[in-house]
């Protein structure tokens, strides 16, 4: 049973360019929420998707962005990049609801 | 809105001594509490989750927590711990209530075990 899984692993991008990161679900999981995790932080909150919407959101500018797909799948865009979103992006899957999440292995951004 | 504190941003213990990593939350309603740990480089795992019935709950590895409603704590236990137990520990919390919540998580818990 594959878990969560993310792409790509490693990123770098320059100062106001534009990212898109990528996940899909642990089989059978219909709900992907994508969490920020700074050096030496906890993770916060971005947003999570079910049924190809938006559900919940967190304290993050509109230069996040995402989509869910129809197998759902999810992708998480970053506009417009600064220094302070170097971050480990991670995506977790659940059932609709307050649930355990399973996280995937994460993708590394760094912005120079 | 809830929120979580972990008492310690670092403990180091001794291998083969017990470890107890603190967290506490704040809600102002029924919650769902959850700790996770991360190993260098990954994700998240899931170590024991708090959803209702026992106060005592086990997990993985070893580890177990205990649910206080009174104090508002869930605090992590190990009664022996292994140098592979070196990581970051996070404690997190989830609205009971809520259809779509997102889940607060804790600074972290440096867990340093030494020979």
């Amino acid at each position: 049973d594959a878990g969560v899984t993310q792409s790509p692993t490693h990123l770098i991008k320059t100062r106001g360019q534009q990212v898109t990161l990528r996940c899909s679900p642990k089989s059978g999981h219909d709900t992907v929420s994508w969490y920020q995790q700074a050096l030496g932080q906890g993770p916060q909150f971005i947003f999570q998707y079910y049924e190809e919407e938006e559900r919940q959101r967190g304290n993050f500018p509109d230069r996040f962005s995402g989509h869910q797909f129809p197998n759902y799948s999810s992708e998480l865009n970053v506009n417009a990049l600064l220094l302070g979103d170097s971050a480990l992006y991670l995506c977790a899957s659940s059932l609709a609801g307050p649930r355990e999440q399973y996280f995937g292995p994460g993708t590394r951004l760094t912005v120079t | 809105a809830q929120s979580v504190t972990q008492l310690d941003s670092q403990v180091p213990v001794f291998e083969e001594a017990p470890v107890e990593l603190r967290c506490n939350y704040s809600s102002s309603v029924s919650v769902y509490l959850f700790w996770y740990v991360q190993y260098p480089n990954q994700g998240l795992q899931l170590l024991l989750k708090y959803l209702s019935g026992s106060t005592l709950v086990k997990g993985i590895n070893g580890f177990e927590a205990e649910f206080n409603k009174s104090q508002t704590s869930f605090h992590l236990r190990k009664p022996s711990v292994h140098i592979s137990d070196t990581a970051e520990y996070f404690c997190a919390v989830s609205d009971l209530l809520m259809v779509w919540d997102d889940m607060r998580f804790g600074a972290g818990t440096r867990l340093t075990v030494k020979p």
